[in-house]
């Protein structure tokens, strides 16, 4: 099974704090996202990655940047940490269907970092 | 951009058949039609994906009109633990942000 692995499902932080939220699969996916959700506006897809350093904004950027040095491993960095990024953040990997015949769109999920900045 | 509209909640109770309707009147010919569904405190998880026609799994059905401007997920039999938020995605990876749009989903509430 596919397993994406979230560095904390809880974080509390600071105002002006950095923050660095960590995400791991498993299963040598090409493609992996970032995305916030809040209550009534759904999964807003903030940033993702088609291959290792390569990056993309997403519908919501500001804010936040990303880093992709390995394959496996996506980081959503908010520099300077704000009220209003309260929120629940969840990562996400599919692979690419012309090199797995997989499905397009089926992204896998992790459990996703309630995080709540001060 | 390809965007998708669903309703916003609907009930129903244990042992019926849910059908969630979402609309995409502006699909692109290369588009795929994808259902995920979300249980509180989780992450979305996939259940469905369609081009044309009909596709149907362990899970569920999903009904694809000839003109594929909306598109039909059936859900047989419905269970309490069918509980959740569905979300409509209309796109392909490759085409880049577009085929990454979750919108608000369709809140199911099955009675018992």
């Amino acid at each position: 099974d596919v397993k994406v692995t979230q560095s904390s499902r809880y974080l509390v932080k600071r105002t002006g704090e950095k923050v660095f939220l960590e995400c791991v699969q498993d299963m040598d996916h090409e493609n992996m996202f970032w995305y916030r959700q809040d209550p009534g506006l759904g999964l807003r897809l903030i940033y993702f990655s088609y291959d290792v350093k390569m990056k993309e904004k997403g519908d919501i950027p500001e804010g936040y940047s990303v880093s992709r040095e390995k394959k496996e491993r996506f980081s959503l960095i908010l520099e300077s940490a704000s009220t209003n990024q309260t929120s629940m953040y969840l990562c996400a990997s599919s692979s690419s269907p012309t090199t797995s015949g997989s499905l397009y769109n089926e992204q896998f999920f992790g459990p996703g970092t309630r995080l709540t900045v001060l | 951009l390809a965007k998708t509209t669903q309703p916003i909640s609907m009930d129903s109770y244990e042992g019926q058949e849910v059908n969630i309707t979402c609309s995409h009147n502006n699909i692109a010919t290369n588009d795929y039609i994808t259902w995920y569904q979300q249980f509180p405190s989780q992450g979305p998880r996939f259940i469905i994906q369609g081009y044309k026609t009909k596709v149907t799994n362990e899970v569920a059905s999903l009904f694809i009109p000839a003109d594929r401007k909306s598109s039909t997920l059936s859900l047989p039999r419905v269970s309490l633990s069918d509980t959740a938020v569905y979300y409509c995605l209309v796109g392909r990876p490759d085409t880049g942000r577009r085929a990454l749009t979750f919108g608000s989903g369709t809140r199911l509430q099955v009675q018992p």
